[in-house]
């Protein structure tokens, strides 16, 4: 069964200041993955995705994520972070074979300090 | 804008009581996926339905249903409810056809048990 970790419950940066979010997902063949912000009181919305190709994605935002085969890792990325960026963050792992169901982690808190 | 639509946004009930939500999928989309989201749970798949049909069931209690109607609006019934059911319900709809994995989430149904 597929699974996603995101071992970082909250992470506080100040902004301007770069930032990195871990993921890192189990299952046997390539996943579909993806990474979706949820601010307060919205749905999930979705910064971006990879399915095959070029291992690093750009997303809306300003946002990117590299897939690590080796490392089992998604992680996502932004060079200089906005206050407007504080929210929650999940990363999801979809098999891409069977029944189609997206497994979400647990998400992380992101705190912007001005 | 997803373009899923959720009903209501906002319940408070009493336990013992049962409620309805409601959720229409972006138009065209044929799968619809119900999710929970708690603070101690994190998103949890609860059930999905691909035009009208129940495809899959993840943590469902037997006290919840679900059901898919031919103008491809999905409804999820919680019933005999407890003080454990108080969390965001989700609805999500996947695009029909082509490759993409990706998730369009409503803006959630918070219910409050009290």
């Amino acid at each position: 069964a597929q699974s996603v970790t995101q071992p970082d419950i909250h992470i506080t940066v100040s902004e301007g200041a770069s930032l990195e979010l871990r993921c890192n997902y189990s299952y046997g063949a390539t996943p579909y993955l993806f990474w979706y912000v949820q601010s307060p009181g919205q749905g999930l919305q979705l910064l971006l995705k990879y399915f095959s190709g070029d291992t690093l994605v750009q997303g809306i935002k300003g946002f990117e994520a590299e897939f690590k085969r080796s490392q089992s890792s998604f992680n996502l990325r932004k060079p200089s972070v906005h206050w407007s960026d504080a929210a929650e963050y999940f990363c999801a792992v979809g098999a891409s074979g069977g029944s189609y169901i997206p497994t979400f982690g647990r998400g992380t808190s992101l705190i912007v300090h001005p | 804008d997803s373009g899923v639509t959720q009903t209501p946004k906002h319940l408070i009930t009493a336990t013992g009581q049962r409620v309805t939500l409601r959720c229409s999928p972006r138009s065209g989309d044929l799968s619809v996926y119900w999710y929970q989201q708690s603070l101690d749970q994190g998103l949890q798949f609860l059930i999905q339905y691909y035009n009208g049909e129940e495809r899959a069931k993840g943590n469902i209690l037997e006290r919840f249903s679900a059901q898919q109607f031919p103008d491809l609006h999905s409804e999820l019934n919680l019933s005999s409810l407890e003080l454990g059911d108080s969390a965001l319900y989700f609805c999500a709809s996947r695009q029909t056809g082509g490759n993409t994995g990706e998730l369009f989430f409503g803006e959630g149904s918070r219910l409050t048990v009290l």
